[in-house]
């Protein structure tokens, strides 16, 4: 059965420190990784995603990286912002057609 | 529309009682899926719709839930007799196709139900 894991499970830092969150999972058979961002009382907003075949993608300050044969990913964030404060939620694609989410990191951002 | 709407956004009700939720997806989106997510929890998965007919239900917790998208777009999840412990975020995304795919997920903002 595949476990999604995210390390920490909090984080609080100065603004413009940059960051890595940890994603694992147990099996390697996926189809493909994402990373979403959720506001308090919000929906899930989709950051990235990274097909199997990849090894990273990115979009302006966010990279996210994907080992599959070792069962990981990571979220970098550079000169991290107060408005990146949010809970940061990672999820895999197994050969099937649901994703399967991890706990997320709650991350706080302070001026 | 321009993305996943989601109604009501807040659903208070009492035990016992039987409840709607409705989820519109992004227009064109084939595939539909229905997540509860309790608090500090991720989301976890319990049904997913490809056009009109439900090709995977297995997260639907018992047969309390069920859930309909009968013209292929608008989807509502049903609840019967709710218990306290049905009380989440249930949350709606679509995307493009589905098997096979890499289309991402689109989400909408969630319906708090609480059952009191």
């Amino acid at each position: 059965k595949q476990e999604v894991t995210q390390i920490p499970a909090a984080l609080s830092v100065p603004e413009g420190e940059n960051l890595v969150l940890n994603c694992s999972f147990t099996d390697s058979a996926i189809y493909n990784l994402q990373w979403f961002r959720q506001d308090p009382g919000k929906g899930l907003t989709s950051l990235l995603l990274i097909q199997s075949s990849q090894r990273e993608q990115t979009s302006g300050r966010l990279n996210a990286s994907l080992d599959k044969s070792s069962g990981r990913s990571t979220l970098y964030i550079a000169a991290s912002q107060p408005g990146d404060s949010a809970t940061y939620l990672c999820a895999v694609r197994p050969n099937t057609d649901k994703l399967i989410f991890g706990t997320g990191t709650r991350l706080q951002v302070f001026p | 529309g321009a993305g996943v709407s989601q109604t009501p956004s807040n659903k208070v009700t009492e035990k016992g009682k039987y409840v709607e939720l409705r989820c519109d997806p992004i227009s064109g989106h084939t595939a539909l899926y229905w997540y509860r997510q309790s608090l500090g929890q991720g989301p976890e998965f319990l049904i997913y719709f490809q056009g009109t007919g439900a090709a995977d239900d297995s997260g639907l917790p018992n047969d309390r839930f069920f859930a309909v998208r009968p013209e292929g777009s608008v989807s509502t999840l049903k609840i019967q007799r709710t218990e306290r412990g049905d009380s989440a975020v249930y949350l709606c995304a679509s995307s493009r196709l589905a098997r096979a795919d890499n289309s991402p997920l689109h989400f909408g903002n969630g319906t708090r139900l609480t059952v009191t």
